[in-house]
This record gives structure tokens, sequence and C-alpha cells, in this order.
């Protein structure tokens, strides 16, 4: 079974409108790490948001927030007022347990910005 | 700071050769990650470093493949008999270690095996 699933393999929305991208997640460890890493076409892989498992919050990092619903095991990317700029590909990610060890990913979704 | 350097950034190969990969972390960072990316796939972990010990080397593909670190810095990633399946993105990531939630990112070496 996958870990991470991400069910939106592309997604086209216009500029200054919100995006929500998909994540599911299957693990039976109490405690675990959520990340979204962002994918420009030059490659690199940019860090965006972490969500832990035992944080009360929702996480928040500018226009980015993470909407964790444990029981759901849930943990959807909001971006609001998106940018061109924002035109990448987008991967969930997941840390199981506390041990600072592999970080699995998902597929990614691809988010095409419209002016 | 620098970040996370890798080189070559290109390596153009021939099937059945070697090849070495290199990833210098950012400094301090103990924890260090090797990732592949095949074309329009997502990452596939490969290993993990926390200091000069791999605790975990369940993600390498086949036994062509292998690792290591010295000096708790810079790593290299050996194939050995490259395949034309070993085409991809490798990508190198270093944290600062233990409950560390980023992971920053190198830009990768594009291998393209012929």
């Amino acid at each position: 079974a996958q870990k991470i699933t991400q069910t939106q393999p592309g997604m086209f929305v216009q500029e200054k409108e919100a995006v929500t991208l998909d994540c599911t997640y299957d693990t039976s460890d109490p405690s675990y790490g959520l990340f979204w890493y962002k994918q420009p076409s030059s490659g690199e892989m940019i860090f965006l948001i972490y969500q832990g498992s035992y944080d009360q919050q929702n996480a928040t990092e500018g226009r980015y927030s993470l909407n964790f619903q444990k029981a759901r095991k849930s943990a959807n990317l909001v971006i609001s007022a998106s940018q061109l700029g924002d035109s990448a590909m987008y991967f969930c990610a997941m840390r199981e347990g506390w041990r600072d060890d592999k970080i699995i990913f998902g597929k990614g979704t691809r988010l095409h910005i419209l002016p | 700071g620098a970040g996370v350097s890798q080189s070559p950034s290109n390596k153009v190969t021939e099937k059945g050769k070697d090849v070495e990969l290199r990833c210098d972390p950012i400094s301090g960072h103990t924890a260090l990650y090797w990732y592949r990316q095949s074309l329009g796939q997502g990452l596939e972990f490969l290993i993990y470093f926390q200091g000069n010990s791999a605790p975990d080397k369940s993600g390498l593909p086949s036994d062509r493949f292998s690792a290591e670190r010295t000096g708790g810095s810079v790593s290299t990633l050996t194939i050995q008999r490259t395949q034309q399946e070993d085409s991809a993105v490798y990508l190198c990531a270093s944290s600062l270690g233990r409950n560390q939630e980023t992971q920053y990112f190198g830009p990768g070496t594009r291998l393209l095996v012929l």
C-alpha cells in the first residue's frame, strides 16, 4: 500500500485564486511528520511547510497552510492568492517516528497557474 | 552560508561503466540522504547517513549501488556496471540531524546511461 497518496496528477488554476493540493497518508506510528516540497522546472526541491503529528494547530508559512485532518489522515496544502511563480510540481512527504530517517514522497501534483 | 552541492551536475555514460556521484552537505549537518527521481516521478529514497554510518540501506535498488560518507561530511554514491534504467536525477539532501524537520536539497546530478 502506498504511504503517501496524491490523487491529482495535474491542476490548472487561475491566478489569484486559492489552491488546495490533496495528500493522504498511511501510517500506524503515532509519531510522524508531514512535509510539502515545491519543485520548479529548474529542478531544485524547496521545503515549504511542516506539520508534526502532535501539533495542535495547522501549520502556516506565509501564503502556505497545511489543512491537517488527523482522523482522516489527510494533509492538504492550501496556497492562498496563487501567483504565476507557484507553477511547479508539489510533493507531499512523510517521516514516520521520531528518528531522522527516510522521508517517503508522494508522486506529486503538477500545478499550472494561468494568467 | 553555502547550500548542499552536488557534482557533476550532468553525467552521460555508456552502459556497463561505473559512475561516482558526489554530495557536499551543509556544514554541520549530520544527516545526509540520497534520493533518485526518474523522469516525471516522485522521489525514491535510496540511503540515509547519520554521521558516517548508514542505518538504513533498504532503498538501494541493487548490489550495483553503494554509498559511503567520510569525515561526517562528503558522501559518494557509486553505481557499478550502469544500466539504462539507472538514468535519473540523483538528489542529495542534508539536515541538522535528529528531530530536525527540514531537509535541504542539492541541485541534483542528472545521469544518462546510453
